[in-house]
């Protein structure tokens, strides 16, 4: 079965530190990736996207994330983190296409971001 | 705001009642998912409706009943739940033929006691 792994469960920087979080996935043909983010209190969104094309991609508040076929991963990143960032970051993977396609998500990765 | 709105916000339930969650999206969307979503656990896809019609259950217990009376409107129906079905519901919508960009509701909040 398809499956997507998160290695950091619990993640803590202080500001201005650099983000890398890890994200692996089983599944072998083509894919779509995906990261979500999930402030506190509030609903599970949309962090980033990839398709196809250039596999840097840029997504909102800064994060960007790259697509390494080889390896079958699909990390985010951010230069420089602030306290607003702290939140749960679930990275997920979809094949199939059109209205067969599911999402699989990691467990998660809670960030949490020291003043 | 997504446009995906889900009631109640917050759930406390015997074993023995009857509740149902309620999603409503007014995004125009004509697939609709329910997800469980636990502590330290990955999302868990329940059911999917595509233009009302289901077409994925995950192997949900029977206790757990979906209802899809339109495009815009999800319910799941509960009953005789346990202890373990407490947990976070996530109502989700997307377009037609773009089902792995989904657009999430708040959440229910369901403790069974």
């Amino acid at each position: 079965a398809q499956s997507v792994s998160q290695h950091n469960h619990h993640v803590i920087l202080s500001e201005a530190a650099s983000l890398e979080l890890g994200c692996n996935y089983s599944y072998g043909g083509t894919v779509n990736l995906f990261w979500y983010v999930q402030y506190p209190g509030q609903h599970l969104q949309l962090l980033l996207k990839y398709f196809s094309g250039d596999p840097l991609v840029k997504g909102i508040k800064g994060f960007e994330a790259e697509f390494i076929k080889s390896k079958f991963s699909f990390n985010l990143r951010k230069p420089s983190v602030q306290w607003s960032d702290t939140a749960e970051y679930f990275c997920a993977v979809t094949h199939g296409s059109g209205n067969t396609g599911k999402l699989i998500f990691g467990q998660g990765t809670t960030l949490q971001v020291k003043p | 705001e997504t446009g995906v709105t889900q009631t109640p916000r917050h759930l406390v339930m015997g074993m023995t009642n009857k509740k149902s969650l309620k999603c409503e999206q007014h995004l125009g969307h004509n697939a609709m998912y329910w997800y469980k979503q636990s502590a330290k656990k990955p999302l868990e896809l329940m059911f999917v409706y595509n233009f009302k019609e289901q077409t994925e259950n995950n192997s949900v217990p029977s206790r757990f009943s979906p209802e899809c009376p339109n495009s815009s409107h999800l319910f799941l129906h509960l009953h005789t739940l346990q202890p373990e079905d407490s947990a976070l519901y996530l109502c989700a919508s997307s377009r037609p033929g773009q089902s792995y960009e989904q657009y999430f509701g708040p959440g229910t909040r369901l403790t069974v006691t």
